[in-house]
């Protein structure tokens, strides 16, 4: 199946400081990428909608200059956490899907924590 | 708004034994596609089973199968012959034709030795 790569696996950083988290779809062409966040235990929130070439579509409620989305290529879409406070400690997830297909391939997860 | 139920947070059953998940869904659209997913304690998603809205033939992987009910709105799992492995939180999705996955808020799922 298809494999989307997503690093780091764990980041803990220094409140005030940015953090970039990247997906890459490792054998096919990501048309679509989209980042979810996810508090322990609970479901998971989709926060943006990312396509090849164009601006990220952010979700109510998901500030698009503290989660700036950037996707430039059809393999490599990046999440950055800009000046991370604690409360922007949780479990962030990348998901990609190709041109015309029904399946959302997800990355193994990044689990930020702001001190 | 579409919105997906999941009525039970929780639930524990004996290894071997048949356990069936409960998911309702609520949309307006006429075709669109449902999913299960699994998230094991690594929290990798892993996709279960797959269903689209104009089949009306029930999906089936393995030891997994669904009980599709358009008219009602429900997609429930079963997950039959459960093994030490199974033991995940399953979450109930829908794709709407944005493209946008929505999930319910999951159930944890124990299969107990």
């Amino acid at each position: 199946g298809a494999v989307v790569s997503q690093h780091p696996s764990r980041v803990i950083c220094k409140s005030g400081t940015s953090v970039k988290i990247e997906c890459r779809s490792l054998d096919f062409q990501a048309t679509t990428m989209f980042w979810y966040r996810q508090f322990p235990k609970k479901s998971l929130m989709l926060m943006a909608t990312s396509n090849e070439g164009s601006k990220a579509t952010y979700e109510q409620g998901v500030e698009k200059d503290k989660f700036l989305i950037n996707h430039a290529s059809l393999t490599l879409s990046t999440l950055t956490v800009t000046s991370a406070h604690p409360e922007d400690s949780s479990f962030y997830i990348c998901s990609a899907r190709g041109a015309g297909g029904e399946k959302l391939f997800f990355g193994s997860g990044t689990q930020l924590s702001v001190l | 708004a579409q919105t997906v139920t999941q009525s039970q947070p929780e639930m524990s059953v004996q290894e071997a034994e048949t356990v069936t998940l409960s998911c309702t869904y609520d949309t307006s659209e006429s075709n669109y596609y449902l999913f299960w997913y699994k998230q094991p304690p690594s929290r990798q998603m892993i996709l279960v089973i797959r269903q689209e809205a104009y089949k009306q033939q029930n999906a089936t992987e393995n030891r997994f199968s669904v009980n599709f009910q358009k008219a009602a709105k429900s997609f429930s799992l079963k997950i039959s012959d459960s093994q030490l492995g199974d033991t995940a939180m399953y979450f109930c999705a829908f794709m709407n034709r944005d493209d946008k996955i929505i999930f319910g808020k999951g159930t944890r799922l124990h299969i107990l030795p």
